[in-house]
């Protein structure tokens, strides 16, 4: 089993530019994520999806919009890129947020840097 | 304000020897407190969980303790390995409907040989 696949595993943007962060999982869950990490941060929740068809914000949304494409694929959009948005991107997926006995199955995450 | 804090935030030990690994949390309501585990490059993994109820949990040479009367937990590694060189993660359950997550900003290992 693959499963959390990001994609790509680097990019390097100019300020104003964008673009798509992609996330897939073959686990059948019904739950997806999208956080960022920073030195000396816990990781943040950007967005989530409880289920196919629904997505709600994080803690930190701002500059950012979401996906949910099916149940498999949830993707992350910068629309204009800036330097503050520089991070390490993780996906994660998870059978239900609803319980939180399951645990949360992360990627290996996007390195994404803004010039 | 949910917070969790680990300490130490970096550790370097000898391999074969232990550690512990210290998270305090003020996170309400209490729903349970996971330990991930991150590879340098790779996205957490979990190691253990940690309800209310529940104490003492091992997961081979890994050992996390819960005290929710204080609100602290313990992650005890035993022999050190080369492999177990990674950040670890403290991670509670803020919230039982949707599953949020206060993260701990994490205590880095370096096994050295």
């Amino acid at each position: 089993n693959a499963g959390v696949t990001q994609t790509p595993k680097f990019q390097v943007l100019k300020t104003g530019q964008s673009m798509t962060l992609q996330c897939a999982q073959d686990m059948n869950h019904n739950s997806m994520y999208w956080y960022r990490q920073d030195p000396g941060m816990g990781l943040r929740l950007i967005y989530y999806s409880a289920s196919e068809g629904t997505t709600d914000k994080g803690e930190v949304p701002n500059g950012y919009n979401v996906s949910r494409l099916n149940k498999r694929e949830f993707s992350l959009r910068l629309e204009s890129a800036a330097p503050s948005q520089t991070s390490v991107y993780f996906c994660a997926s998870n059978k239900s947020g609803r319980q939180p006995e399951q645990p949360q199955h992360f990627g290996d995450g996007t390195r994404l840097s803004i010039l | 304000k949910n917070q969790v804090e680990q300490s130490p935030q970096s550790l370097i030990i000898l391999e074969g020897k232990n550690c512990t690994l210290q998270c305090n949390y003020t996170v309400s309501p209490f729903s349970n407190l996971r330990w991930y585990k991150q590879d340098t490059g790779r996205g957490p993994v979990s190691l253990t969980i940690m309800t209310f109820s529940e104490n003492t949990k091992s997961n081979g040479r890994y050992t996390a303790t819960l005290d929710a009367d204080t609100k602290q937990s313990s992650l005890h590694i035993t022999a050190s390995q080369l492999s177990d060189s990674a950040s670890y993660i403290c991670v509670v359950s803020a919230d039982l409907l949707l599953g949020k997550l206060v993260f701990g900003t994490g205590t880095r290992l370096l096994v050295s040989p």
